[in-house]
């Protein structure tokens, strides 16, 4: 399975500010996905990452707070804008290598809003 | 949205024991099931997967049972060790009409597996 990378590993940031995180994979791979997963709690898609698209976002998650970036096959940002406390989660990167492959996961950023 | 496995239940058991960890899934049109182990500090990491075809599938210890009449996801882990201390999460895959809907899981809230030496 295709290693990822994720930076950072965990912030903590003050509310009005923004964070930009990165998900880099270490072989060429067929989607990208963007996960929350809020304290305590399972895991919730965000959005899928299209290489040289716009992203497309699930019910509840808007662009302009979640841009997002896939420049290429290997590599994608999520950016958290405008914090506030209800942001603080873990953001976690998500990729498949071929359509019929598992979905796998980085180690996630944990994000703190104060 | 629906929903998959509401409840966050624990379970613990003996070193060697036989662990079965259950899950219930709500959307019967779901096809590809996962199962996937966090540890603390990490994110998930894939365990075993089903597609709706199968009832049941086994890898290295483990077992994944899939009953569609009940809409029930179990999986069975052989000889638990503490190593395998974790929480354990199911995940579906939802169809979606208009496209492709690989990879957006719905994911269940967990269980918490606690391995006593």
């Amino acid at each position: 399975s295709a290693v990822i990378s994720q930076k950072p590993s965990r912030d903590i940031c003050q509310r009005g500010t923004s964070l930009t995180i990165q998900c880099q994979v270490d072989s060429q791979v067929t989607m990208m996905f963007w996960y929350r997963q809020q304290p305590g709690q399972s895991l919730t898609l965000i959005a899928t990452a299209n290489q040289g698209s716009e992203a497309t976002y699930e019910s509840g998650f808007v662009i302009d707070k979640f841009p997002i970036s896939r420049p290429n096959l290997t590599f994608s940002t999520l950016t958290v804008s405008n914090m506030s406390p209800e942001d603080s989660s873990i953001y976690l990167c998500s990729v498949a290598v071929g359509l019929n492959s598992p979905l796998h996961f980085g180690n996630g950023t944990r994000l703190t809003v104060t | 949205g629906e929903s998959v496995g509401l409840h966050l239940p624990t379970l613990s058991v003996q070193e060697g024991d036989n662990s079965i960890i259950n899950c219930a899934y709500s959307n019967s049109a779901s096809d590809y099931f996962i199962w996937y182990k966090q540890e603390s500090g990490k994110g998930p990491q894939f365990i075993i997967d089903i597609r709706s075809n199968m009832d049941k599938r086994q890898g290295q210890r483990v077992t994944v049972l899939l009953n569609k009449t009940v809409k029930h996801l179990s999986l069975q882990i052989a000889a638990t060790q503490p190593g395998d201390s974790a929480v354990y999460f199911c995940a579906e895959n939802p169809p979606e009409a208009g496209g492709t809907s690989y990879g957006k899981l719905t994911f269940g809230q967990g269980t918490i597996l606690t391995v006593h030496p």
